[in-house]
């Protein structure tokens, strides 16, 4: 069975700062990994995935997230934030046998201080 | 580019009543969903459907029914409805796995 943890329900960083918010998961294959984001009152929308090669990845608005098989990780970075990134982030995992299936993490909520 | 309309926005019910939410997508995609949303336990899949016609349960499939009449709209219908309950369920479509579309919920509040 697959499933997607993300530690921090809630994290809280001042606008300029570096982000990192975590992810860890659990499958015997290799996972396709997604992460996405929900603004407030807006669907969520993909922001990067990561099937295979250079397990560094690049999303949009400059959000990068780094594969690790070794740490089961798949940790979603910003450089520096700005107050716009404030919203809930979700980590996703789904896998060639099921491919139709997204299992998803409990989310982050991200909020961005002035 | 396309929608997805989930209707209505917000579906107040009585226990023990039976709820249908819609969903209608432009996309064209053939794969839609249904995950429902609670606080603090991210998305939990309920009905998904890979083509017109088809249903495939999910984790969550138990209280629920969904119908896929035609491509583009899929349906849910909670069986009977929890007092208390409250969450909030999305709509999602998609041509691949690759990337899934989703739609703004609709936000279920249970008397």
């Amino acid at each position: 069975a697959q499933s997607v943890t993300q530690p921090d329900a809630r994290v809280t960083v001042s606008e300029g700062a570096s982000l990192q918010l975590r992810c860890k998961y659990s499958y015997s294959a290799t996972p396709y990994l997604f992460w996405y984001v929900q603004y407030p009152r807006q669907g969520l929308q993909l922001l990067l995935k990561y099937y295979s090669g250079d397990p560094v990845v690049q999303g949009v608005n400059s959000f990068e997230a780094e594969f690790s098989k070794s740490n089961s990780s798949f940790h979603l970075q910003k450089a520096s934030v700005h107050w716009s990134d404030s919203a809930v982030y979700f980590c996703a995992l789904t896998s060639m046998s099921n491919y139709n299936v997204l299992y998803f993490g409990s989310g982050t909520k991200l909020t961005v201080e002035p | 580019g396309g929608i997805i309309t989930q209707t209505p926005k917000f579906l107040i019910g009585q226990e023990g009543q039976k709820l249908t939410l819609k969903c209608q997508q432009n996309f064209n995609h053939d794969t839609m969903y249904w995950y429902r949303q609670d606080s603090g336990k991210g998305l939990r899949l309920i009905y998904y459907s890979i083509t017109e016609n088809d249903l495939q349960k999910g984790d969550l499939s138990e209280g629920y029914d969904a119908s896929r009449e035609k491509k583009s709209s899929f349906s849910l219908t909670v069986t009977s409805a929890q007092k208390n309950e409250m969450a909030v369920f999305l709509c999602a479509s998609s041509s691949t796995n690759e990337r899934l579309f989703f739609g703004h919920g609709t936000k279920l509040s249970v008397l």
